[in-house]
């Protein structure tokens, strides 16, 4: 099972920052990454899928780099309804996630 | 739009069956490009994913559960099925139903349902 370590656990900024979330898998996933927004009591919502594609309605400021096994999530400039926590996921061999970077409000 | 939504039991006594449903709307059950799975999250934890099944009953299953799980499809009904046996503590969660590409990527989520596992 491929192991995805997502750093840091917790990112403090503030509304109108750069965000920069990191995803490294224990082998290489090529492109197969995706990344995944999820709110309290909410189901997760897809970003990025083949590690910079952007799902349906994801705004522009949500981009995503990488290829291997190293993977960045980027948010350009933060507005309040991003704080979440954010998820990565393998889907090259049996889809594994990360355990997820907190991004709370400096 | 489409929308899952989850169904069953909230609460099973450690060493039965968990069997939970997923009934599915807005769109087509049976289109050849995507598989419908479920995924778990234990309270204040990570996302796991369970297993799946496209509409012909073909299934992927995560192996340190294969023995456990089985997922079924009603096409007639529009939904889909998982049954979890000897359930312990260690299987309560909230169980999402989603929509998977074939390449096992969840593209679309039902809202999740929390099972507890207790006697």
């Amino acid at each position: 099972e491929i192991g995805l370590a997502q750093s840091p656990g917790t990112l403090s900024l503030s509304p109108g920052e750069r965000a920069t979330l990191s995803c490294r898998a224990s082998q290489s996933v090529g492109t197969y990454l995706a990344w995944y927004q999820q709110k309290p009591g909410q189901a997760p919502r897809l970003l990025i899928f083949d590690a910079s594609n952007r799902a349906t309605g994801i705004p522009a400021r949500f981009s995503g780099s990488g290829s291997g096994t190293d993977f960045t999530l980027t948010i350009s400039s933060l507005e309040p309804e991003d704080f979440a926590v954010y998820y990565c996921q393998q889907n090259s061999h049996w889809p594994t996630f990360g355990q997820g970077t907190r991004l709370e409000i400096k | 739009q489409l929308q899952l939504q989850e169904s069953g039991p909230g609460l099973v006594k450690p060493s039965e069956t968990l069997s939970l449903t997923c009934s599915v709307s807005g769109g087509s059950i049976t289109s050849s490009g995507f598989f419908w799975g479920w995924i778990r999250q234990p309270p204040g934890e990570g996302l796991e994913c369970i297993g799946s099944i496209n509409y012909l009953g073909g299934t992927y299953y995560k192996p340190s559960l294969n023995s456990r799980v089985t997922i079924s499809i009603d096409t007639s009904k529009k939904q889909f099925s998982l049954k979890l046996t000897s359930v312990t503590a260690a299987d309560t969660a909230v169980y999402f139903c989603a929509r998977l590409t074939v390449r096992q990527l969840p593209d679309s989520w039902g809202q999740g349902t929390l099972v507890t596992v207790s006697s």
